[in-house]
This record gives structure tokens, C-alpha cells and sequence, in this order.
């Protein structure tokens, strides 16, 4: 299926904890992006690649890091979980200047 | 700072009846775009409607852009039970790499 897929799905974890988050996209598109999702339902982006390259970086905590080892795959980790860092994780792409988002199906992250 | 935002935050209505949902967003566009989110799912792009465009229609979708006013917004025909969802716009700004801001979503129920 052509598609973004992003694993994991669910990610339960404790205070302190590193994770990672994967994402692989199979449409050809050059640019990826990192979307937070917050209880009220608040979309926030906080990364976008551009073929491999950094090109969108929001305000994020440098706990957080985005890896990109090529333009079909943006991996996104964090270290040292917070409790404010519950939330759902959103991966989508696009081509540059193209006309529409196609988005992953999340991962809800849970810091307990 | 936010760029879009809905109005309604939320619409409950009976099906088939017609769905509105309007968006505001405050600096130039070059284009808008309305994304479906079904509760536990990812984003689903809907349509997108540049900034030379008054009016675009998908299926039973219809939207309207007045960059005038900066606002838009997405008409929803002969609503459906499966229709119920949040809907997103998001914004689009010229200039460089795209950028695409999210606005806050309408919590649309299509009651049977």
C-alpha cells in the first residue's frame, strides 16, 4: 500500500525515558514532516526535511532530535521524557509545492 | 502564533442536512487546504483552494476562500453519519519552503 506508516503506534513509557519514533513514507515525496498534536486537538509543527535536509524547525526542546536518513524516511527522537510530552505524534509528506499533506496515523505517546 | 481558526469549535446536526464550518487566518495565503481527522486517525487532505480562487467543489464538498477577509469556508452537502469527524483547515504561506499552520478544527456530528 502506498502510504505513511509510522511505529509505533502506541508508546507508553516513564519520566527520564529515550525514545524513538520511525516513520517511512512510499510516495515519492521529497519532504517530511513532524506534527504534535495536543489534547485540544491543536496541530503544531515542530520539524520538516527537505530531502534529507533540515528546513522547518519550530521552537522544539532540543531533547528533541529529527534523523533523516534518506528522503523516504524521518525518524524522530527524544530524549528524557516529560510528562508534557504526552501527546500524538504526526509524520506526513508531501512534494515540495505540492498540493496536499499526506499524513501517517500517529503515534500516541504516553509519559507516566 | 496560530495561524487559522474555526468557527464552529463544534456542530452537531442531523444527517442530511448541509454542514458549515468557517476559518479565519490572519497573514497572506498562498494557498488554504481543509483536512478530514476521523477520531484515532491521521489527517486526510480534502481539498485545497489557492489564493486566485474564489470557489472549488469536490463531490459534496464546497469551498469558498475571500482572502479579502481572510476566511473560508467548506460546505458540506446531504451530510452523512461517516462524516462525522474534525475538521481542520490549514494555511499555507508563500516564500521559501512552504509552511503549512493548522487552525484549531470543528468537531462536526452527523447524528443518523
Amino acid at each position: 500500500d502506498t502510504a505513511v506508516s509510522q511505529t509505533p503506534k502506541y508508546l507508553v513509557t516513564q519520566m527520564g525515558n529515550d525514545k524513538s519514533i520511525k516513520c517511512e513514507q512510499n510516495l515519492g515525496h521529497d519532504t517530511m514532516y513532524w506534527y504534535k498534536q495536543d489534547s485540544k486537538k491543536f496541530l503544531k509543527i515542530m520539524f520538516s526535511y527537505n530531502n534529507k535536509e533540515l528546513i522547518i524547525n519550530e521552537t522544539v526542546p532540543n531533547r528533541f532530535s529529527p534523523k533523516s536518513p534518506d528522503k523516504a524516511h524521518l525518524n524522530l527522537h527524544i530524549n528524557s521524557l516529560e510528562l508534557g510530552d504526552s501527546a500524538v505524534y504526526f509524520c506526513a509528506s508531501s512534494f515540495e509545492g505540492g498540493n496536499g499533506y499526506t499524513f501517517g496515523s500517529g503515534t500516541r505517546l504516553t509519559v507516566v | 502564533s496560530q495561524q487559522g481558526e474555526e468557527d464552529p469549535q463544534a456542530l452537531s446536526i442531523q444527517e442530511g442536512e448541509n454542514a458549515t464550518m468557517n476559518c479565519s487566518y490572519k497573514t497572506s495565503i498562498n494557498n488554504l487546504q481543509w483536512y478530514r481527522q476521523n477520531s484515532g486517525r491521521g489527517l486526510v487532505h480534502l481539498i485545497l483552494i489557492r489564493s486566485n480562487e474564489r470557489e472549488k467543489h469536490s463531490g459534496r464538498l464546497r469551498v469558498t476562500l475571500d482572502t479579502s477577509k481572510k476566511s473560508s469556508s467548506l460546505l458540506i452537502t446531504a451530510s452523512r453519519a461517516a462524516d462525522t469527524a474534525s475538521y481542520f483547515c490549514a494555511t499555507v504561506r508563500s516564500g521559501g519552503y512552504q509552511k503549512v499552520t493548522f487552525g484549531t478544527g470543528t468537531k462536526l456530528q452527523v447524528i443518523p
